[in-house]
């Protein structure tokens, strides 16, 4: 069965810092790797996907690279924002079919101004 | 484009009533999933519905929640009776095709607390 994991489970830096969060996963055979991002309240919202041939995506600020050899997939933010505090969680999708979806318990973030 | 719609926002019952959500996806997504969020947790997915079939349900308490799709779009989630740990964030979501390629899509979510 596949499990995802995410360290640290919580992480706290000042405005501006470049900062990388850590994803990894059992079962290297997955399709591709979803980041979200959920604030306090509200649903996920989906960040960044990477197909299991690629090696990263970026968003804007946002970088996610994908190993899938070594089960890793990591997200770097760039010169963070206090706006960028939220728990980010890795999702990863396994080949076609039912249940195809795994979370990681997630790392919330807090950005200090 | 509209995003996945969930209602209500918020609902607070007793142990053994009963209560209910709906789900509205984006239009045109087939796939619809239903997923259950517990503080400090990741979501668990509850069940799939492709149009309005069932295509994964193995993870749905069986004796108390069932759910929903008729004619292919919106959705419903019943619990009934609750139970103290059934309290959670239930989470719609969609896409467009049940292939790996396409992002889901979240809403808002259904916050339960059961007392």
């Amino acid at each position: 069965k596949q499990e995802v994991t995410q360290i640290p489970a919580a992480l706290s830096v000042p405005e501006g810092e470049n900062l990388v969060l850590n994803c990894s996963f059992t079962d290297s055979a997955i399709y591709n790797l979803q980041w979200f991002r959920q604030d306090p309240g509200k649903g996920l919202t989906s960040l960044l996907l990477i197909q299991s041939s690629q090696r990263e995506q970026t968003s804007g600020r946002l970088n996610a690279s994908l190993d899938k050899s070594s089960g890793r997939s990591t997200l770097y933010i760039a010169a963070s924002q206090p706006g960028d505090s939220a728990t980010y969680l890795c999702a990863v999708r396994r080949r076609a079919g039912a249940n195809n979806l795994f979370f990681g318990t997630g790392t919330r973030l807090t950005v200090i101004p | 484009e509209a995003g996945v719609a969930q209602s209500p926002r918020y609902k607070i019952i007793e142990k053994r009533q009963s209560v209910a959500f709906w789900c509205n996806p984006i239009s045109g997504h087939a796939t619809l999933y239903w997923y259950q969020q517990i503080l400090g947790q990741g979501p668990k997915l509850l069940i799939q519905f492709q149009n309005n079939g069932v295509v994964d349900d193995s993870q749905l308490p069986k004796d108390r929640f069932s759910a929903e799709r008729l004619k292919g779009v919106d959705s419903t989630l019943k619990i009934q009776p609750a139970k103290l740990e059934d309290s959670a964030v239930y989470l719609c979501a969609s896409s467009s095709l049940t292939g790996s390629r396409n992002t889901i899509y979240f809403g808002e979510g259904s916050w339960l607390t059961v007392v």
